[in-house]
C-alpha cells in the first residue's frame, strides 16, 4: 500500500503562501493509476478536496480554490506539492495528501498536518 | 457542486447495538458513493466504495446500500473500536464532495 507523509510549516501569515510537500513510498507519482491528491479539513468540520495531479502534467483544482492553487510533482524524489497563495484564516485546516483511485475514492491518506494562518 | 447530507449528525449507541447512518445526494450519483471512518486526530479510512463494496480488511459488520440519491451505512454489533465519525463522499461529479459527518458515540 502507498504510504504518504506531509511536511511543511505549521504556521503561515495572512496574505502569504502555504507550501506543503507530500513524500510518497510504495508508489510512483510519475505513473498512472492514482490521482495524487490534496484534501483539507477545517477544525471540527468536514472534508474538502483541494485538487490532484495525475501523470505529472495533468491537474484538477477545486474551482473554489483554483485562482490561488498550484499542485506539482517531482518524480525524481517521488514527491508532490501544494502551493496556496494569499491565505486567510479561512485556510486554517488539517491538510492531507492522499491517493485517489480513478474511481474517485480515496484509499490511502497521510497522517495530516495542521496549518494555522495567523499573524 | 453535489451536496451530500448525512443524518443523524450524531448517534449514541452501546457496544453490541446496530447503527444505521443515512447519506442523501442532491442529485443522482448512481452508486458512486464511498464511506469513510475517522477517529480523533487520525486520517479518514476508506470503508466502503461503490455504495456497497467493502474495502479490503474492513470487518463484515460494516455494510452499505443504496443507489441514486439515498444511501445507508449499517454497522451491526458495534465494537468499541467503531466509535468514530463517519463521512460519505460522492464520486460521480467533480469536485468530489463529502457529507458533514455522523459521530457514533458511546451511550
Amino acid at each position: 500500500q502507498v504510504q504518504l507523509r506531509e511536511s511543511g510549516p505549521g504556521l503561515v501569515k495572512p496574505t502569504q503562501t502555504l507550501s506543503l510537500t507530500c513524500s510518497v513510498s510504495g508508489g510512483s507519482v510519475g505513473s498512472g493509476g492514482y490521482y495524487w491528491t490534496w484534501v483539507r479539513q477545517h477544525p471540527g468540520k468536514g472534508l474538502e478536496l483541494i485538487g490532484y495531479i495525475f501523470y505529472i502534467g495533468n491537474t484538477y483544482y477545486n474551482p473554489s480554490l483554483k485562482s490561488r492553487l498550484t499542485i506539482s510533482a517531482d518524480t525524481f524524489n517521488n514527491q508532490f506539492f501544494l502551493k496556496l497563495t494569499s491565505v486567510t484564516a479561512a485556510d486554517t485546516a488539517v491538510y492531507y495528501c492522499a491517493t485517489m483511485s480513478t474511481n474517485v475514492y480515496i484509499d490511502s491518506w497521510g497522517q495530516g498536518t495542521l496549518v494555522t494562518v495567523s499573524s | 457542486d453535489i451536496q451530500m447530507t448525512q443524518s443523524p449528525s450524531s448517534v449514541s449507541a452501546s457496544v453490541g447495538d446496530g447503527v444505521t447512518i443515512t447519506c442523501r445526494a442532491s442529485q443522482t450519483i448512481y452508486t458512486r458513493l464511498a464511506w469513510y471512518q475517522q477517529k480523533p486526530g487520525k486520517a479518514p479510512k476508506l470503508l466502503i466504495y461503490a455504495a456497497s463494496t467493502l474495502q479490503s480488511g474492513v470487518p463484515s459488520r460494516f455494510s452499505g446500500s443504496g443507489s441514486g440519491t439515498d444511501f445507508t451505512l449499517t454497522i451491526s454489533r458495534l465494537q468499541p473500536e467503531d466509535f468514530a465519525t463517519y463521512f460519505c463522499q460522492q464520486g460521480d461529479r467533480f469536485p468530489p464532495t463529502f457529507g458533514q459527518g455522523t459521530t457514533v458515540e458511546i451511550k
